[in-house]
């Protein structure tokens, strides 16, 4: 089985601030693993991922994500928050063995001027 | 480049009553799969297709069908539509859902309320 858990409901940070949005995983073989923001009244778009390689995944918007094996975390991290940032932000993963993702339940970032 | 299309966007139905969701992308992925989004549940997988002709159930298949005929298309189908059934629907493509070309691509989700 393959699970993913986004400990917080909603992450408040003050522009300019960096920002941190938690992810820990469970999956038997190897993990995938994905973040996707969602706006609002839109749908989710893709932000990065780490299938193999460097544990430090860079993606769009100024955002990365660092794989934790030991700690099976991958948590989504920006140096300096922006309002723009505001939005659902998805953490998703996929096990080698398996063909299709589990998302987590969403964590909202709310970034205040 | 239109990426994923749903139609309709909003849709307001009685129990019982039957549709078909529309989904269609034209970037000639492989994989396309429809998923529902509930407040603290997020999204849960509902059918998947990983080629025309092929389909397979996700997390929660239960009172809906669907159906790949063509490489662009992946209608979801609701054949009795009952009020557990109220959600935010999205289509999702991929070019692969393997491996280093994996990336889903989100349609803008229709709404869905059944009265």
């Amino acid at each position: 089985a393959q699970s993913v858990a986004q400990p917080e409901d909603q992450v408040n940070v003050a522009e300019g601030n960096p920002l941190t949005v938690k992810c820990t995983y469970s999956v038997s073989g190897n993990p995938y693993l994905f973040w996707y923001v969602q706006y609002p009244n839109r749908g989710l778009q893709f932000l990065l991922k780490y299938i193999t390689g460097d544990n430090l995944v860079k993606g769009s918007y100024g955002f990365e994500a660092e794989f934790n094996k030991s700690q099976t975390s991958f948590h989504l991290k920006k140096p300096s928050a922006l309002v723009s940032d505001s939005a659902l932000y998805f953490c998703a993963v996929r096990d080698s063995g398996y063909s299709t993702l589990t998302f987590g339940k969403g964590t909202m970032l709310l970034v205040s001027p | 480049n239109a990426g994923v299309t749903q139609t309709p966007k909003f849709q307001v139905l009685k129990t019982g009553q039957s549709m078909t969701l529309q989904c269609a992308q034209d970037m000639n992925h492989e994989y396309m799969s429809w998923y529902r989004q509930d407040p603290g549940m997020g999204l849960r997988l509902i059918h998947y297709s990983v080629g025309a002709g092929i389909t397979d159930q996700g997390e929660v298949p239960n009172g809906y069908n669907v159906s790949r005929s063509t490489t662009e298309d992946f209608p979801l189908r609701l054949l009795s539509a009952a009020p557990s059934q109220t959600s935010v629907y999205f289509c999702a493509s991929s070019y692969t859902n393997r491996g280093h070309n994996e990336k889903l691509f989100f349609g803008s989700g229709t709404q869905l309320s059944v009265l």
